[in-house]
C-alpha cells in the first residue's frame, strides 16, 4: 500500500525557514517523481514545485521561487521541502504526491502537514 | 499561471447527473491533453478521479467521466449518490512547464 507521511509543520514568523519532509513507502521511491501541492485554509490547491526520480530535475511555482527549495534522498525514500524567507501567505497545508515517470497527474497524496506563517 | 475558472458549486438529487466545467486557456487545458480530476472529501486529502482528459484510475467508479473540448475540459458524474458529496478540483499541465488548478467546485448531493 502506498504511503506518503508528511512531517516538519509548525508555527513560524515572517522571513523565518521551515524544512519539510515526505515519508515514502509501499512504492519503488525512485521510479517516481515527487511533488509539493499546498492548500491554504479555506482554499484550493496549488502546486508548488517538482523533482525528478534522480532530483536532477527540479521545478518551482513563481510564488515560491528563490525561496523554496525541493530535494530528496532516494537511499531513505524521502522527499523534502527546505522554505525560507517565508511570508504570510505560505500559510497552508502542505502534501506531498507522486506523479510516474512521464505522467502529468497526482496518483497519491499524503495526508498533508499545516504550516502557519504568523507573527 | 492564473488558475482554471471552475463553477463555485454544483448540485444534484441521487441517481442525476452533474456535469462540473474547468476552462483555461491555449496554454494549459487547450493545449495538452493532461487535464486531471480529483475528489477532496473535508478533512481528507484529494483523491485522483479522472487522468489525462478521459482516463479513469483503477478502483474509481466509471460513473465518473472525463472529456475536454477546445479550452474547457468538463468532468461528469451519473447515477449520483450521497458518498459523491465532496470538493472537485481539475488539474492541467501548461506550457510554462508546472501546473494550474481550477478553484475547486463544492458538489452537493440534495
Amino acid at each position: 500500500e502506498v504511503q506518503l507521511v508528511e512531517s516538519g509543520g509548525v508555527v513560524v514568523q515572517p522571513g523565518g525557514s521551515l524544512r519539510l519532509s515526505c515519508a515514502a513507502s509501499g512504492f519503488t521511491f525512485d521510479d517516481y517523481t515527487m511533488h509539493w501541492v499546498r492548500q491554504a485554509p479555506g482554499k484550493g490547491l496549488e502546486w508548488v514545485s517538482l523533482i525528478s526520480w534522480d532530483g536532477g530535475s527540479t521545478y518551482y511555482a513563481d510564488s515560491v521561487k528563490g525561496r523554496f527549495t525541493i530535494s530528496r534522498d532516494n537511499s531513505k525514500n524521502s522527499l523534502y521541502l527546505q522554505m525560507n524567507s517565508l511570508r504570510t501567505e505560505d500559510t497552508a497545508l502542505y502534501y506531498c504526491a507522486t506523479s510516474s515517470r512521464g505522467r502529468y497527474y497526482f496518483d497519491y497524496w499524503g495526508q498533508g502537514t499545516l504550516v502557519t506563517v504568523s507573527s | 499561471q492564473s488558475a482554471l475558472t471552475q463553477p463555485a458549486s454544483v448540485s444534484g438529487s441521487p441517481g442525476q447527473s452533474i456535469t462540473i466545467s474547468c476552462t483555461g486557456t491555449s496554454s494549459d487545458v487547450g493545449g495538452y491533453n493532461y487535464v486531471s480530476w480529483y475528489q477532496q472529501h473535508p478533512g481528507k486529502a484529494p483523491k485522483l478521479m479522472i487522468y489525462d482528459v478521459s482516463n479513469r484510475p483503477s478502483g474509481v467508479s466509471n460513473r465518473f467521466s472525463g472529456s475536454k473540448s477546445g479550452n474547457t475540459a468538463s468532468l461528469t458524474i451519473s447515477g449520483l449518490q450521497a458518498e459523491d458529496e465532496a470538493d472537485y478540483y481539475c488539474s492541467s499541465y501548461t506550457s510554462s512547464r508546472d501546473w494550474v488548478f481550477g478553484g475547486g467546485t463544492k458538489l452537493t448531493v440534495l
